[in-house]
């Protein structure tokens, strides 16, 4: 069976740190990934998508970026973090219809 | 763009009460998706949908895909306090050589004790 994976499950990080948040996907091959934010009490928002290594599409500009290093592998990264980054990010997976969450991190910039 | 008007925002309901909420959108979707999420995890599937017309049910929880293929909507039975949480659609269609999902901006379920 398919597992979805990320980490870390929670993080503090002061304005201006570089940000990494890594999620691993276990039991499929060459899924579709993606990236959401979801703010307190709000719906979700696509961040990135990739069909493929290296292949990313940015959904909104901002001054987060995604990589796929590896076919399982899908990393969201930031230089320098703004107050307005804080929230719910959350990893999918899909090979067909229908999209499935890893857990979520929790990411708080201060 | 694209979106999803998903109602009512928020329901504050008895238990045992049953439950209606519902997606709507001026475009027509191949797939529709219900998901619910608990506070700090990841949106779960709970019903997809694939046809117009369909309905489905996964034990009190019954779906439907509208005939128009441009709404849906998802109930619950007797409500119990597990079943709090924010409920989402979403809608699936075909773009470019991969597909597009268009989600709702969910539905809080209170239960009132």
């Amino acid at each position: 069976s398919q597992t979805i994976h990320q980490w870390p499950a929670t993080l503090v990080q002061p304005v201006g740190s570089p940000l990494s948040l890594e999620c691993t996907v276990e039991g499929t091959s060459n899924p579709n990934l993606y990236w959401y934010r979801q703010a307190a009490g709000r719906g979700l928002q696509l961040l990135f998508y990739s069909v493929g290594i290296g292949q990313i599409s940015s959904e909104v500009p901002q001054n987060l970026s995604a990589s796929r290093p590896q076919d399982r592998q899908f990393i969201l990264s930031s230089k320098k973090l703004l107050l307005s980054d804080s929230g719910f990010y959350l990893c999918a997976w899909s090979v067909a219809n229908g999209q499935y969450f890893g857990p979520g991190t929790r990411l708080t910039v201060t | 763009g694209q979106q999803l008007n998903q109602s009512p925002q928020s329901m504050f309901i008895q238990e045992g009460e049953d439950v209606s909420m519902n997606c709507t959108s001026s475009s027509i979707f191949n797939t529709w998706l219900w998901y619910k999420q608990e506070p700090g995890e990841g949106p779960v599937l709970l019903i997809a949908l694939y046809k117009a017309g369909e309905l489905t049910s996964n034990g009190r929880l019954t779906a439907q895909f509208g005939i128009t293929r441009k709404d849906s909507f998802l109930n619950i039975s007797a409500s119990i306090p597990s079943d709090v949480g924010i409920y989402f659609c979403a809608g699936l269609r075909p773009m470019d050589s991969n597909y597009q999902l268009i989600w709702g901006a969910g539905t809080k379920l209170i239960i009132k004790p």
